[in-house]
């Protein structure tokens, strides 16, 4: 069954509005999880490192201000797409392993379609 | 950011036919990973390999670690019709849980 779980699985809204998107780990402790975007045929790129505790690390181009990330259970990510536009509109994925520091593999929830029109 | 290329980017087969893919890098990885995701869905881990030169099996699913640690194989032997997906192969390194995705194979049977 799954491991990640996501929600919403849809969004549409105006563009202007805010959009919170949850990640939970179900039955495990994930200290880190990763925030992913996948445009229409393309692969998946990731956004930002999500760390329980402390402030999200970012990838170069991503902009901090405009995807809010708090991960304030060790269950529990969010990502915000503050003041949304149509060219945020994308698939967004996020992923957790078991264990941080260890090369035990990702496993993904099954993403969030967000629609801006 | 960086990609891995797979190749071949789609694949048109029959039911019933083998199908080899492969991805490969510019530089090392200590750990390649492959996954499937159908439309919609995210991605669903298939096979992870841990080993240069480790050869790892589920099912009718093969993957290979290259042994130059740049690059990865991924075989399906007698696919079926659930095969049908876009299979991406992720490489990531000890101490560093990031993974970076291969472009994408599209796999479609042909009835």
């Amino acid at each position: 069954g799954a491991v990640v779980s996501q929600h919403p699985s849809r969004v549409i809204c105006k563009s202007g509005t805010s959009v919170k998107i949850e990640c939970r780990s179900l039955d495990f402790q994930a200290t880190t999880m990763f925030w992913y975007r996948q445009f229409p045929k393309q692969s998946l790129m990731l956004m930002a490192t999500s760390n329980e505790g402390s402030k999200a690390t970012y990838e170069q181009g991503v902009e901090k201000d405009k995807f809010l990330i708090n991960h304030a259970s060790l269950t529990l990510s969010t990502l915000t797409v503050t003041s949304a536009h149509p060219e945020d509109s994308s698939f967004y994925i996020c992923s957790a392993s078991y264990t941080t520091g260890s090369n035990q593999p990702q496993h993904f929830g099954d993403g969030t379609r967000l629609s801006i029109l | 950011g960086q990609q891995l290329n797979q190749s071949p980017q789609s694949m048109f087969i029959q039911e019933g036919e083998d199908v080899s893919m492969n991805c490969t890098s510019s530089s090392i990885f200590n750990t390649w990973l492959w996954y499937k995701q159908d439309p919609g869905e995210g991605p669903v881990l298939l096979i992870a390999l841990y080993k240069a030169g480790e050869l790892t099996s589920n099912g009718r699913l093969t993957a290979q670690f290259g042994i130059t640690r740049k690059d990865s194989f991924l075989n399906i032997s007698a696919s079926i019709p659930s095969d049908v997906g876009i299979y991406f192969c992720a490489g990531s390194n000890f101490g560093n849980e990031k993974l970076t995705f291969g472009t994408g194979t599209r796999l479609t049977i042909i009835p």
